[in-house]
């Protein structure tokens, strides 16, 4: 199973985009990235998901590797309310073990 | 539409009590999964369900079951409860099938005294 690097906190200021790196050396060809963020004392919520091409989607977009083997998570334009705990997680292909990390404690300033 | 609800959002048990957590999925979603998070960390992943069957365990001692019921809602079970089991857990439903984002429910927060 493949586990993520993520640093444990960044800073961005508000109206800013807020780049959330990740390292997933080890992951294996069939498994997936996928970023969910979770606000205060409330369950994880689902971002976006990708194996090998960029994504974007209305929340953010996806930046990953050719080798596959980091991404970077882009909020164009962050807010107040981006203020969370971003997790990068590598789901093992045709299961729905996700693998969460300790995750990137992200701060909007205003 | 009602997202994925737990139950109870709060309990607090003693050593070697037992404890069942409810989770009620989306409507017409047919797997659920659980996950345990300790404070500071990441969730863990526990048990995956999908129409009823296990098809998917993490690395959990026995204590921990879970079934699925005919109209989908999940119970987990934890016996002879451990101070460290105190976290909180996470259910999460999806449609079913691979390749499905997960929606996590609030969470049960469980205190073990």
């Amino acid at each position: 199973d493949a586990k993520t690097t993520q640093p444990p906190s960044m800073d961005c200021a508000e109206g800013r985009a807020a780049n959330l790196p990740c390292n997933h050396s080890t992951i294996s060809g069939n498994e997936y990235v996928y970023w969910y963020r979770q606000i205060h004392s409330q369950g994880p919520q689902y971002i976006i998901h990708g194996l090998k091409n960029n994504e974007t989607n209305e929340m953010a977009s996806l930046i990953i590797t050719e080798d596959r083997k980091s991404s970077t998570l882009i909020l164009p334009h962050a807010t107040l309310r981006d203020t969370a705990v971003y997790y990068c997680i590598v789901r093992v292909g045709g299961t729905y073990k996700y693998i969460f990390g300790t995750g990137t404690r992200l701060k909007v300033l205003a | 539409d009602a997202g994925v609800t737990q139950s109870p959002t709060h309990l607090i048990k003693t050593r070697g009590q037992h404890v069942t957590l409810r989770c009620s999925p989306i409507s017409g979603h047919k797997s659920v999964s659980w996950y345990q998070q300790v404070l500071g960390q990441g969730p863990q992943f526990i048990f995956q369900y999908y129409e009823k069957e296990e098809r998917g365990r993490g690395n959990f001692p026995d204590r921990f079951s879970a079934r699925q019921f005919p109209n989908y809602s999940s119970e987990l079970n934890v016996n002879a409860l451990l101070l460290g089991d105190s976290a909180l857990y996470l259910c999460a439903s999806s449609p079913g099938g691979p390749g499905e984002k997960l929606f996590f429910g609030s969470g049960t927060q469980l205190s073990v005294l």
